[in-house]
């Protein structure tokens, strides 16, 4: 599966958007980013995924770049709980998932 | 919503015990696997079963068993617990393994093993 890489960390005013990059430049045709959070204690969440084209659920919009180089997660109106690790992946056929370092959101009042 | 359940948050055990981590899955999923969590290492996968009886090792299956009963419910015991089994232990499922169909996590087990 291809490497991707996140910012270390990031801040975000409740209420605002968050916007979380992600770089992936050695994707392959097959393979799907995906999107996950780990809030502190709990389990992985997913949150969304895509292969090419933009795609929104209740959660978090994700919009891929033409290229299929980057991406980045927007999560719309960020609430407190929003904070959490956040893990962008690059998986094709392989069952395994694997967490890369993430970037921890802090979300603040 | 999908729902997975692991039977326990936290877990304290003796080496040398026996012990039984629980997961069951309420969407009919095929797959269910078993990753530990530990810092600086990421997750790492222990075993995935893709039906019932049928599983799969992963990258660490040493000193690992599981067992598939019902579709429903996946189990990972140790053997003989030591303390470098000390870790967060994690449940996930999902429709199919080789497809762009995402795993669902538990909340997870932690468990010490003293």
């Amino acid at each position: 599966d291809a490497k991707t890489t996140q910012p270390t960390s990031m801040d975000c005013a409740e209420g605002r958007a968050a916007n979380l990059p992600c770089n992936h430049s050695t994707i392959s045709g097959n393979e799907y980013v995906y999107w996950y959070r780990q809030i502190h204690s709990q389990g992985p969440q997913y949150i969304i995924h895509g292969l090419k084209n933009n795609e929104t659920n209740e959660m978090a919009s994700l919009i891929i770049t033409e290229d299929r180089k980057s991406s980045t997660l927007i999560l719309p109106h960020a609430t407190l709980r929003d904070t959490a690790v956040y893990y962008c992946i690059v998986r094709g056929n392989d069952y395994k998932l694997s967490f890369g370092a993430g970037t921890t959101v802090t979300v603040r009042a | 919503d999908v729902k997975v359940t692991q039977s326990s948050r936290y877990l304290v055990k003796r080496t040398g015990e026996k012990v039984f981590l629980e997961c069951v899955q309420d969407m009919d999923h095929e797959n269910m696997f078993w990753y530990r969590q530990d810092p600086g290492l990421g997750l790492r996968l222990i075993y995935f079963s893709y039906d019932v009886k049928m599983k799969e090792k992963g990258d660490i299956p040493e000193g690992y068993s599981v067992s598939r009963e019902k579709k429903e419910r996946f189990s990972l015991i140790l053997e003989s617990a030591s303390t470098n089994q000390t870790s967060m232990y994690l449940c996930a499922s999902s429709w199919t393994a080789y497809s762009n169909q995402p795993q669902h996590f538990g909340d997870g087990t932690r468990l010490s093993i003293l």
